[in-house]
């Protein structure tokens, strides 16, 4: 089954960091780009940088640079994503998505996303 | 960073009716526009890629238009399942992808 699961809930005080896992499965792991989604309660989806789980290349979105690490363990396919010095404002469910899109049996890369994890809510509070 | 409007924030549409949402970019992303579907507690469902392209299972009165920095997700028929907040996410420039604020379809 092809699916992405993440770890589950966690919560922490300000300035403390947390560190998300998403294990992927059913399809070739390091074939695909895993990217990060977080949403804070109620808000908009906001995407904060994706890692090349063949490579390790990692890219972030401006806001989170300097707070955000993205890596992963290729013997287990899995990605994990890392932010310090947490802050209130961070409280979120953290999504991992796959840029692997499937239409009529055919899988290829995208920028848009069709697999994602359920999700891990992180609760930054003192 | 291209910012994505969303409008209306809130649509309220009787089942079975039309209903048509809009997403504006900042600059133009070149059909390079995706929408989901979110329903409360769940994660985001892909709908359209490439601006008109129905994902794998997209029921077929889900359709996209649009191009440049204009965008239109439109459902013919609303079906009670179709009631869930939308977004628009462009793929074109990045870093960042964006993703708009979201239109709440409800009853």
């Amino acid at each position: 089954q092809v699916q992405l699961v993440q770890s589950g809930a966690e919560m922490k005080k300000p300035g403390a960091s947390v560190k998300v896992s998403c294990k992927a499965s059913g399809y070739t792991f390091t074939d695909y780009y895993i990217h990060w989604v977080r949403q804070a309660p109620g808000q908009a989806l906001e995407w904060m940088g994706w890692i090349n789980p063949n490579s390790g290349t990692t890219n972030f979105a401006q806001k989170f640079q300097g707070r955000v690490t993205m890596t992963r363990d290729t013997s287990i396919s899995t990605a994990y994503m890392e932010l310090t010095n947490l802050r209130s404002d961070d409280t979120a469910v953290y999504f991992c998505a796959s840029g692997r899109v499937c239409t009529g049996g055919n899988c290829y890369s995208a920028r848009y996303f069709e697999l994602w994890g359920r999700g891990s809510l992180i609760t930054v509070s003192s | 960073e291209i910012v994505m409007t969303q409008s209306p924030a809130t649509l309220s549409v009787s089942p079975g009716e039309r209903a048509t949402l809009s997403c504006r970019a900042s600059q133009t992303v070149g059909s390079n526009l995706a929408w989901y579907q979110q329903k409360p507690g769940q994660t985001p469902r892909l709908l359209i890629f490439g601006a008109s392209t129905r994902a794998t299972g997209v029921p077929a009165r889900f359709s996209g238009s649009g191009s440049g920095t204009e965008y239109t997700l439109t459902i013919s028929s609303l079906q009670s399942e179709d009631f869930a907040i939308y977004y628009c996410q462009q793929y074109n420039n990045w870093p960042p992808w964006t993703f708009g604020q979201g239109t709440k379809v409800e009853i």
